[in-house]
């Protein structure tokens, strides 16, 4: 079946670090790939995604390219801020008319000052 | 615009009682509804969704049922709550398939079974 691995937390960054989270995924066919951002006490929010190889998803000056030769969609940001600060989930999708999403289990981000 | 509502946002029961959680979606129509679970340092899991009125799959076997009286009304229930059944629960939506339509999560509920 399907399944996403992320780089395990908690990650704590000064301000203005380069920021990158590693994700890997295992899935049948084509899937989509996903970033969500969760900020404390919220839901999560859709943070950038990609629906085939190579392409890059970008968004708020985060980025991640689905590499199908290393199964890989890591997240990078080239400068973090404080606002930055939440819990990012990496996630996939078998493909259209797919019902459901799987999950990594979450990085917590912590930017200092 | 749509909107997605999910109540109450915090919850404590004690074990062996009732739930009802609830959710809805404003401004679309024949929405996939989704309940997941998120419990600490296990990500997030999916409970139940329903790609239309009184259809519902369920991915995890477990205490818990849910149930669409209505197109854009989701409920969570349990006729008795387990300590293990304290999390974080998130409602979403999708417009079609969820690979070709980001989902749209509330703000979740967060129950504590004492």
């Amino acid at each position: 079946g399907n399944s996403v691995t992320q780089m395990e937390g908690p990650v704590t960054l000064s301000e203005e670090a380069f920021l990158t989270i590693n994700c890997t995924y295992t899935a049948t066919g084509y899937p989509s790939l996903f970033w969500y951002v969760q900020y404390p006490g919220e839901g999560l929010q859709l943070l950038l995604k990609a629906t085939k190889a190579d392409d890059k998803g970008s968004n708020k000056g985060f980025e991640a390219t689905y590499r199908k030769e290393t199964t890989s969609f890591h997240l990078e940001k080239g400068s973090v801020q404080v606002s930055d600060s939440a819990v990012y989930f990496c996630a996939l999708s078998s493909g259209a008319g797919s019902y459901q999403l799987t999950f990594g289990k979450g990085t917590k981000l912590s930017v200092i000052p | 615009s749509q909107t997605i509502h999910q109540w109450p946002a915090t919850l404590v029961q004690p074990v062996g009682s009732p739930l009802s959680l609830e959710c809805t979606v404003e401004g679309t129509s024949n929405p996939n509804l989704y309940w997941y679970r998120q419990a600490a340092g296990r990500g997030l899991q999916l409970l139940f969704y329903s790609v239309g009125i009184g259809q519902i799959s369920s991915e995890v076997p477990q205490n818990l049922s849910a149930s669409r009286p209505q197109d854009r009304q989701f409920i969570l229930s349990s006729k008795k709550l387990l300590l293990s059944d304290s999390g974080f629960y998130l409602c979403a939506w999708t417009r079609g398939g969820a690979g070709n339509s980001p989902l749209h999560f509330g703000n979740g509920t967060r129950l504590t079974v004492t």
